[in-house]
Parts: C-alpha cells; sequence; structure tokens
C-alpha cells in the first residue's frame, strides 16, 4: 500500500513568488493535516481536513496561504507571496478518524521549500 | 495549553549502548501518544503508538513507556546501531475545546550512534 505522496520534494523560490504544494494522502484516510516544520523544531499543524471541509484552520496565515481538498481526497497548499520566514519543510500527514477516535498519523516525505 | 519537551536535544552514545529517550506533557488528559524517527530531509516514519490505557509497547528493539500520571513517556533503543541515528520526536493530539486532533509535537531528540 502506497503511503502519502507529496510533490515536489523541493522548491527554491524567490520571495513574493507564489509556490504550491500537493499531497495524495492513503487511501481511504478521510483526515488530512498539513503541518510545518521549522529547523530544529517539532512540525506545527497548519490546516486539518475532515474529508473536503476544513475543521481547524485557525495557524493558517491566511493573508498568504490557502488550501483545498477537492472530493475530500487530493490537496494543494498554497502561498501566495512567499516571504523569507516561510522556508521550512511542509508536511502532509492523513489518518483515519471515525467516532471520535484518533488513530494514528501517517506522514509523506515533506517539501522542502526555500525561498530566497 | 498542552506543552511537549523533549531532553535531551541531542544525545551521542557508541554503537551496542542501550538508551533512553525522555518527552514530558503538561495535560495528563491525552488519548494517544506517538513516537517518531526523522532521518535528515526526510519526512516522519511512525514508530510506536501507545494509547492511554496502555502502559507500554513494543516494536523489535524499540519500547516505549507511557505514565500519564506524570506526563511522562521514555523510549528505550536496546542495542544502539549507527542505523538508529536520526531525529526521534514524540507528539500527542491536542483536543481542547476544539477537538481538532491536531498532534503536539516535542523539538526532537538527535540522536548519533557511533561505530
Amino acid at each position: 500500500e502506497a503511503g502519502v505522496v507529496q510533490s515536489p520534494r523541493y522548491k527554491i523560490i524567490e520571495k513574493k513568488q507564489p509556490v504550491a504544494f500537493w499531497c495524495n494522502p492513503i487511501s481511504g484516510h478521510n483526515t488530512l493535516y498539513w503541518y510545518r516544520q521549522n529547523l530544529g523544531q517539532g512540525p506545527e499543524l497548519l490546516i486539518r481536513y475532515e474529508n473536503e471541509e476544513a475543521v481547524d484552520d485557525s495557524q493558517l496565515p491566511k493573508d498568504r496561504f490557502s488550501a483545498e481538498r477537492l472530493k475530500g481526497v487530493d490537496s494543494t497548499l498554497k502561498i501566495q507571496p512567499a516571504e523569507l520566514g516561510d522556508s521550512a519543510v511542509y508536511l502532509c500527514a492523513s489518518s483515519l478518524v471515525s467516532g471520535g477516535s484518533y488513530n494514528e498519523q501517517f506522514f509523506g516525505p515533506g517539501t522542502r521549500l526555500t525561498v530566497l | 495549553k498542552q506543552e511537549v519537551t523533549q531532553i535531551p536535544a541531542a544525545l551521542s552514545v557508541p554503537e551496542g549502548e542501550n538508551l533512553v529517550l525522555n518527552c514530558s506533557f503538561t495535560d495528563s488528559a491525552i488519548y494517544n501518544l506517538q513516537w517518531f524517527r526523522q532521518d535528515p530531509g526526510k519526512g516522519l516514519t511512525s514508530l510506536l503508538l501507545i494509547q492511554s490505557s496502555q502502559r507500554e509497547q513494543t516494536s523489535g528493539r524499540l519500547n516505549a513507556s507511557l505514565d500519564k500520571s506524570s506526563g511522562r513517556s521514555t523510549l528505550y533503543i536496546a542495542a544502539s546501531q549507527p542505523g538508529d541515528s536520526a531525529t526521534y520526536l514524540c507528539a500527542v493530539p491536542s483536543y481542547g475545546s476544539s477537538n481538532t486532533g491536531k498532534l503536539i509535537f516535542g523539538q526532537g531528540t538527535t540522536l548519533q550512534v557511533k561505530p
């Protein structure tokens, strides 16, 4: 069974440019998470989806970040315009959540973004 | 607000040594606790998940324990190998008032096992 797939793996852009990241979760997982990991830190949640609904986007900088999860499967995270401080690893994770119980989260390889 | 702390931040041991990584959390009302491994430049690999009703979980040379009342978990690695060199992160789900299920991570312990 394939794990969480993310692309691209690496992205280098200049500040003020737009960038997009794509995630395909594990088949059958209804919940999808986007985390951001700064160097030397643990990941922090940006947004969480249950099916196609964003149920927690409280830590998503909405002035420049946007995300969507069409049809409750793949998801795209976009930054426009990017700032120097956005340089980080962007991790996608998925899990199967049912009846209020939270199961194991599985992570993709991440996209390492460098903003110059 | 849940906070997760991992000590030490870095650890270097000779090959073959048994070692313990520590994780502490401030709110003992957790649903479960997960230990991850992260290799440089890579994503997170789930190692062990301990449900709140469990006290420990084992996988090969790894053993994770959970003491909810004291807000602590340990990851025991037996007979360490150079291939165990990586950053180890622990995480607990955060529920609070929004019931988000997001994971709250510690900052990780970077382990180096020397041949």
